[in-house]
């Protein structure tokens, strides 16, 4: 058990809908990360969060937002879905800002209809 | 810009057997490595990681030794198990601390 905990596991939607993926990070980790794992396009990040503050920026699409909390859990937001935004969502945590994942989730399955 | 390689799978070991999954890297300054690991319908875990050339990084009876002269960073276990059958990713973070890129991925079977 990583420690960090993905909710929910499946979510199953529409093209054009909306939806929130929820992260709670490790107890007494400060940082978030969130990542894209797809088939065509592997695993990508997408945002990094330290303490609230958004520290680092990958290939996260402008319909895609993010924010951590003050009792640090993240969300991201997913907008004016595609069929492409289909794959499965990671979210990691870690105790620095150092922008090196230590701990998994077991992810989130989005699956777009 | 920055780009991990890695061998394409699957790998299909027998026991015991050496394994090597190859690694290289394309990044400006001195990035830092790491490999991952991921098991059968969980998420990722730190295998393990080097910060610097000729650093060398092992967990769990892996090892793997940061080449800045041949910008690699192979994963060797002298003995796999049947447990050890996971994908394993090589990533790179570069040393601004910003960008970070996994490689596609290597699926490694091991058969009792």
């Amino acid at each position: 058990d990583s420690g960090v905990t993905q909710t929910p596991k499946h979510l199953i939607t529409a093209t054009g809908q909306r939806v929130t993926l929820r992260c709670s990070p490790r107890s007494g980790d400060l940082s978030v990360y969130w990542y894209q794992q797809s088939l065509d396009q592997g695993l990508q990040f997408l945002i990094h969060y330290y303490n609230g503050e958004e520290r680092a920026k990958g290939n996260i699409l402008e319909r895609f937002s993010a924010q951590q909390f003050p009792d640090l859990h993240s969300e991201l937001n997913l907008s004016s879905l595609e069929l492409g935004d289909s794959a499965l969502y990671f979210c990691a945590s870690s105790a620095d800002h150092s922008n090196q994942p230590q701990h998994f989730g077991d992810g989130t399955r989005l699956s777009i209809l | 810009g920055d780009s991990v390689t890695q061998m394409e799978g699957p790998v299909t070991l027998s026991e015991e057997a050496f394994l090597t999954i190859n690694c290289t890297y394309t990044a400006t300054g001195y990035p830092s490595l790491f490999w991952y690991v991921q098991y059968p319908g969980e998420g990722l875990q730190l295998l393990l990681k080097a910060t610097k050339a000729d650093d060398k990084g092992s967990n769990k009876g892996f090892e793997a030794t940061y080449r800045k002269e041949t910008t690699s960073f192979h994963l060797e276990k002298g003995s796999v198990q049947v447990s050890d059958s996971a994908v394993y990713f090589c990533a790179l973070i570069d040393n601004y601390g910003q960008n970070f890129v996994f490689g596609p991925g290597t699926r490694l079977s091991v058969l009792p």
